[in-house]
């Protein structure tokens, strides 16, 4: 079952500006991962956090983690055209296991 | 590293055949498979888990009948849609684990039963 709820469902934004993405969870997680899905392709990873950091970076990207709320954000910086895509949260419960993806929002930049 | 690919890409079959999909490691050992289904504007749902050699562990709502996964090496796994209805029209997504923190996935294949 989906354990993750990911707002906002749709972002559209203008080239330039920040995007931020939010993921909850209901259970105890090992680790949270974020991934990207350009329409009709596979899943490329962006990102693994975890359940002991609260935050990383990765180029312009920056992700959080609370663990207290079981939550976690997404922010992507200058964004760009190319990063229009759809973005997942994942969460696995133990180490190795299977993962459990959010609903995904839809990013938009605009030109 | 960490190349997983799928294949087809695509394909059309008709109601009451039979589709096989293959997912391959490219490049690395995967002990573990994972195949996932995502319907238009969905996220991923977790259908099997597949180690090389065993039985694949079927999540709760799929059908191990309907959907034959074999993971017959460490490279190698497929997933067959036996007796497809137009309902089964996914995309159907797999993902490979070496380790124990990263899934790497395969760039999906579109199903469409007609």
């Amino acid at each position: 079952s989906q354990q993750g709820e990911e707002d906002p469902q749709a972002l559209s934004i203008q080239e330039g500006e920040n995007a931020t993405m939010n993921c909850s969870y209901k259970t105890s997680i090992n680790n949270l991962q974020w991934y990207r899905q350009n329409s009709g392709r596979g899943l490329v990873h962006l990102i693994l956090i975890r359940s002991n950091e609260r935050e990383k970076h990765s180029g312009r990207l920056r992700v959080t983690l609370d663990t207290s709320k079981k939550s976690s954000s997404l922010l992507i910086t200058a964004s760009r055209a190319a990063d229009t895509a759809s973005y997942f949260c994942a969460t696995d419960e133990t180490s190795g296991s299977r993962l459990t993806f959010g609903e995904g929002t839809q990013l938009t930049v605009n030109p | 590293g960490a190349v997983v690919s799928q294949h087809p890409s695509w394909v059309i079959c008709k109601s009451g055949t039979s589709v096989k999909i293959e997912c391959r490691s490219l490049d690395f050992q995967a002990t573990t498979m994972f195949w996932y289904r995502q319907f238009p504007k969905q996220s991923l749902m977790l259908m099997a888990t597949s180690n090389e050699g065993s039985k694949a562990t079927y999540e709760q709502g799929v059908e191990k009948d309907k959907f034959l996964i074999n993971h017959a090496s460490l490279t190698l796994s497929t997933l067959t849609v036996t007796s497809a209805h137009p309902e089964d029209s996914s995309f159907y997504i797999c993902s490979a684990s070496r380790d124990i923190y990263e899934q790497y996935f395969g760039p999906g294949t579109r199903l469409t039963v007609t």
